[in-house]
């Protein structure tokens, strides 16, 4: 079973911050918080991921609340080839059976013109 | 060159009918993986390989078999096509996830697969 809850669908204006809230309130203290994206039926891309601290790489910005039960990825200046859904995962950072992604239904983000 | 490559790319079948995917990937991972993908869904896992002699059922395995013929390579068969197979089939790498690494996993351009 998904270990997140996102909203089916945003909108954001393109150029300006896109913000995909997360909810993992299940989440235990050995788990990273991880996001991918899926750009029409291509194959999912990783984003970022992070345990407790706020992350930011050239492509986001994670932001995990301090009790960790939910996040917010933020994309700062949004694009029209940002236009995806957006997965948020749960999982234990190291391998082992554990290693495997499950998938939700993600976000879909529509960048509008 | 992709990383990941997967074959065919499209492909339509018959109910009955034995059909094999293929992945390769040149990342050198030991990992691999097999999703697949319903229109409106996340991706759900079929098979996933750790290394060359080991290989474990996903949530999803029944009416599929693999074969980790190579480091680099991953096989997907389905021994008697269904229509409620039709899908879109991904493969995916990862390193072992030990170390520093992102345990990030690496998916290719995906297979659609039509079973009529």
């Amino acid at each position: 079973d998904a270990k997140t809850t996102q909203p089916t669908s945003m909108d954001c204006a393109e150029g300006r911050a896109a913000n995909l809230p997360c909810n993992h309130s299940t989440i235990s203290g050995n788990e990273y918080v991880y996001w991918y994206r899926q750009i029409h039926s291509q194959g999912p891309q990783y984003i970022i991921h992070g345990l407790k601290n706020n992350e930011t790489n050239e492509m986001a910005s994670l932001i995990i609340t301090e009790d960790r039960k939910s996040s917010t990825l933020i994309l700062p200046h949004a694009t029209l080839r940002d236009t995806a859904v957006y997965y948020c995962i749960v999982r234990p950072y190291y391998g082992g059976a554990t290693n495997k992604l499950i998938f939700g239904t993600g976000t879909l983000l529509a960048v509008q013109p | 060159d992709a990383d990941v490559t997967q074959t065919p790319r499209n492909r339509i079948t018959k109910t009955g009918k034995r059909i094999m995917l293929e992945c390769s990937q040149t990342k050198g991972h030991d990992r691999m993986y097999w999703y697949r993908q319903d229109p409106g869904l996340g991706l759900r896992l079929i098979y996933y390989s750790f290394d060359v002699k080991d290989i474990n059922k996903g949530e999803i395995s029944d009416g599929y078999s693999v074969s980790r013929q190579a480091q680099a390579k991953f096989s997907l068969s389905l021994e008697s096509a269904i229509p409620n197979q039709t899908a879109l089939y991904f493969c995916a790498t990862s390193d072992s996830g030990q170390g520093k690494g992102k345990n990030e996993q690496f998916f290719g351009p995906g297979t659609r697969l039509t079973v009529l």
